[in-house]
């Protein structure tokens, strides 16, 4: 079947850095994203990744390993407004997102 | 921007009432999707739309129809409402299939509440 794993809470400290990951199994694999999505609000976009390495936007970066069917989402800086759920999904042989069930992030001061 | 409206942020119904739920996109994208959010599980494809007067089965399909009669609008219906079906709708659209981040993003709506007693 298809899977994808992480973690359900995590909790960092404002300026700190954080790293969630996420791990995956599917049928096929069309690319991996990651979405941010705040409480009560619509998911969006905040990464993608189909190639292996680090990609890196501001704050944000996501790393990909395919070999190893991994990802993770690095936030550096760590402010209250990044206090949200963050979705990590993967495109499988149909083009078609499977997602995983979300890590919400709870900043303290 | 890309923007998907839904016409209703919180709905209450009771069981056995019909549901439409209604969904807008405004940039022309060909790839409409429902999807239903639920505490401690993935997103979950209902149906989606390649194209005006199509559809296509998504994960859990029971207990749903569709309709896209333009290609602007995809609209979701509980023909029996069943208070399972309780849950966080989430319309999203994309412009393309296939390779690449631009043809994939899904832009999301707001999302529709919904509660069946």
């Amino acid at each position: 079947g298809q899977n994808i794993d992480q973690p359900t809470e995590m909790t960092a400290t404002e300026g700190a850095i954080v790293q969630i990951n996420c791990t995956y199994q599917t049928s096929g694999f069309n690319g991996l994203f990651w979405y941010q999505q705040h409480a009560g609000e619509a998911p969006t976009f905040l990464s993608y990744n189909v190639l292996d390495g680090l990609e890196e936007k501001g704050r944000f970066s996501s790393f990909l390993s395919r070999s190893k069917g991994y990802s993770y989402l690095l936030l550096k800086e760590l402010q209250m407004k990044d206090s949200a759920s963050y979705l990590c999904a993967v495109g499988d042989s149909n083009y078609q997102l499977i997602w995983g069930a979300g890590t919400k992030l709870i900043i303290k001061p | 921007d890309v923007k998907v409206t839904q016409s209703s942020r919180y709905l209450v119904k009771r069981t056995g009432e019909k549901v439409f739920l209604e969904c807008v996109q405004d940039m022309d994208h060909e790839n409409m999707f429902w999807y239903r959010q639920d505490p401690g599980l993935g997103l979950r494809l209902i149906y989606f739309s390649y194209d005006v007067k199509m559809k296509e089965k998504g994960d859990i399909p029971e207990g749903y129809s569709v309709s896209r009669e333009k290609k602007e609008r995809f609209s979701l219906i509980l023909e029996s409402a069943s208070t399972n079906q309780t849950s966080m709708y989430l319309c999203a659209s994309t412009p393309l299939t296939g390779l690449g981040p631009g043809a994939n993003v899904l832009t999301f709506g707001a999302g529709s509440r919904l509660t069946v007693l």
